[in-house]
């Protein structure tokens, strides 16, 4: 069974660090990329990160750069987001969620989504 | 940056009828749209990629359409369990960008 488990959240207070991890079993880890959404109580879907499959590329939404920092470790299985400097408005339950591509078209154009999603941690920054 | 925006922002409906949700982007983004729903306490759940591609497992009264800006999500005919919150999303380029989400609710 393809799974994805997210650990790590909890209360912190402003300005502090947490470590999120994301266990992934079911699939080959280390065939796709990866992505960090969040969503704050009572709200939408915000992206946050994504990284490419070795790790070479990564992106941020603006909300979190030069803050939060995502990496993983394909030979564990794993994907992390370390996230410093927090504020309230972090305060959301973060999800980890694969990447697929499809390749489809004439033009054989790349699509991507996110077909797979934990079910999240939650982080709380408050004082 | 992409913005999507998503309306209504709320509906009522009962089971059995014919619903349709907007999404328009701020920008050209050919067919890189993805529709999800998400229940109250789980995750999001991809229901359409690439515009109109059912995800598989995902029923047939669920269709998308559209292309450029403007696309649309249809459910045929509610289902109890189709009552939710649904978010478009574009994935033609970073940042990643979700509609602030259309919220069905039954009438």
């Amino acid at each position: 069974e393809v799974q994805l488990v997210e650990s790590g959240g909890g209360l912190v207070q402003p300005g502090g660090s947490l470590r999120l991890s994301c266990a992934v079993s079911g699939f080959t880890f280390s065939s796709y990329e990866m992505n960090w959404v969040r969503q704050a109580p009572g709200k939408g879907l915000e992206w946050v990160s994504y990284i490419s499959i070795i790790g070479s590329t990564v992106y941020y939404a603006d909300s979190v750069k030069g803050r939060f920092t995502i990496s993983r470790d394909n030979a564990k299985n794993s994907l992390y987001l370390q996230m410093n400097s927090l504020r309230a408005e972090d305060t959301a339950v973060y999800y980890c969620a694969r990447d697929k591509i499809e390749v489809a078209g004439p033009k054989a154009t790349d699509y991507y989504y996110m077909d797979v999603w934990g079910k999240g941690t939650t982080v709380t920054v408050s004082s | 940056d992409i913005q999507m925006t998503q309306s209504p922002s709320s509906l009522s409906a009962s089971v059995g009828d014919r619903v349709t949700i907007t999404c328009r982007a701020s920008q050209n983004i050919s067919n890189y749209l993805n529709w999800y729903h998400q229940k109250p306490g789980e995750a999001p759940k991809l229901l359409i990629y690439a515009a109109s591609s059912l995800q598989s497992g995902v029923p047939s009264r669920f269709s998308g359409s559209g292309s450029g800006t403007d696309f649309t999500l249809t459910i045929s005919s509610l289902q109890p369990e189709d009552f939710a919150t649904y978010y478009c999303q574009q994935s033609y380029s970073t940042p990643i960008a979700f509609g602030q989400g259309t919220r069905l609710e039954i009438k």
